[in-house]
């Protein structure tokens, strides 16, 4: 099993400029989930899907913030327009169905300048 | 802000400790996981909890789901370098259906 795949690892984007991170969840896992990472406040959900179908996005900072699910095996988290505050790590993480063990990718780490 | 207290938030000790770390809520929880990370990595599974009073180990980890579920803990037997690294509790709200996070417990190991 190739686990949770994100992309891209690293990404370096202007201020102001439109920046899409992908995950791929595990398959045939039912939920997603993704968390942004900083040092002052900690992993914070951001939102989660069921079943590709949102189900509480009250962590997603601004409206600046979007994400999608398509379908089962893709999901993006995108941000319009950055801002250097923007800058963190963000993980994608996909479990079998709610209340079960949710694993996690290796992140992306956004630098807005 | 932080649903899930934990602590300590980090530990700075002798190898061949033992380590204890917990977290506590004053929200009831379905599931606890604990997780521990790396630089550069994201968060990897170590213990599920299910059940209210379930103590389960993995290797030298043993974690419990407290009987209020509102809190757990996390011991580390016989520590090694390899130890060292972000632990961090997480658990899903009986309430919203989230999966939350604790501030993570740093750990560091001397030989």
């Amino acid at each position: 099993d190739a686990g949770v795949i994100q992309s891209p690892r690293h990404e370096v984007t202007e201020m102001g400029q439109e920046v899409t991170l992908r995950c791929k969840p595990i398959s045939g896992h039912n939920s997603l989930f993704w968390y942004r990472q900083t040092m002052m406040r900690g992993l914070e959900l951001l939102i989660y899907f069921n079943n590709n179908v949102p189900i509480d996005d009250s962590g997603m900072p601004e409206d600046r913030f979007s994400a999608k699910m398509p379908n089962a095996s893709f999901s993006t988290l995108k941000i319009q327009p950055s801002e250097p505050r923007d800058s963190a790590v963000y993980f994608c993480a996909s479990s079998l169905r709610w209340n079960t063990e949710a694993f996690f990718g290796q992140g992306t780490r956004l630098t807005v300048v | 802000g932080q649903q899930l207290n934990q602590s300590p938030q980090s530990m700075f000790i002798q190898e061949g400790e033992d380590v204890s770390m917990n977290c506590t809520s004053s929200s009831i929880f379905n599931t606890w996981l604990w997780y521990k990370q790396e630089p550069g990595e994201g968060p990897v599974l170590l213990i599920a909890l299910y059940k209210a009073g379930e103590l389960t180990s993995n290797g030298r980890l043993t974690a419990q789901f407290g009987i209020t579920r509102k809190d757990s803990f996390l011991n580390i037997s016989a520590s090694i370098p390899s130890d060292v690294g972000i632990y961090f509790c997480a658990g899903y709200m009986e309430y919203g259906n989230k999966l939350v996070f604790g501030a993570g417990t740093i750990l560091r190991v001397k030989s």
